[in-house]
């Protein structure tokens, strides 16, 4: 059973709309939360993260919204631009806990000019 | 300006035939994982290092065989290929444990 899950396998979005990309996990031992992005051809590069003892965190165009009571976190993109089309995956981990990744399975987000 | 280098980038196997795949990282990390990525997957550790000469095993580390002889280099080995191994495999590397990965650029590895 997936521990971290992307729900959506794709999202379109016009350029310079608001792309929102979520993510929902089921292990509470999870405290410390990543997003990746994936160009074709190459390895996933890290875009942003965040720990359980904040509920945002924000870098540039990107935030990443966290929902310890849901479960659930988000990335914002605001404004999308054309070289955000990417796979981008969510991952968790414990932080006390070594250093196993947990990663969803990505969303593919596409921004049309 | 490398970061973390895997070879090679494309291989195909027949089943039973071994292999390794080589990851080198040039900035001195402690950590280094291997993962596997399929359709819908995600990706998923294999093994992880925590430092030269040690390794550990991760989500999924059937069928594969990991050392770590010097802290630049992480080898990953597949004694008898099959074909469920076919996947894309991803070296990682981090300084510390709240710290960001970095990967290298990926091994399309096909077993027929």
């Amino acid at each position: 059973d997936q521990q971290v899950k992307q729900n959506s396998p794709s999202l379109s979005v016009q350029e310079g709309r608001i792309s929102i990309l979520n993510c929902d996990y089921t292990n509470s031992m999870f405290d410390y939360f990543l997003w990746y992005k994936k160009y074709p051809a190459e390895g996933p590069t890290f875009l942003i993260s965040i720990s359980s003892i904040k509920d945002k965190n924000e870098d540039g165009r990107f935030t990443v919204f966290l929902n310890k009571s849901a479960k659930h976190l988000s990335l914002h993109i605001v404004p999308s631009q054309p070289g955000d089309s990417a796979v981008y995956f969510c991952a968790a981990k414990p932080i006390h806990a070594g250093n196993m990744l947990t990663f969803g399975g990505g969303t593919r987000l596409m921004v049309k000019p | 300006n490398a970061g973390v280098t895997q070879t090679p980038k494309f291989r195909v196997l027949k089943t039973g035939q071994s292999m390794t795949l080589l990851c080198a990282q040039d900035m001195n990390h402690e950590y280094m994982y291997w993962y596997r990525q399929d359709p819908g997957m995600g990706l998923r550790l294999i093994h992880y290092s925590v430092g030269e000469g040690t390794t550990a095993k991760g989500e999924v580390p059937d069928g594969y065989n990991v050392s770590r002889l010097k802290k630049q280099n992480f080898l990953l080995g597949l004694e008898s290929a099959a074909p469920s191994q076919t996947s894309v495999y991803f070296c990682a590397s981090s300084p510390g444990v709240l710290t960001e990965a970095f990967f290298g650029q990926g091994t399309r590895l096909t077993v027929v």
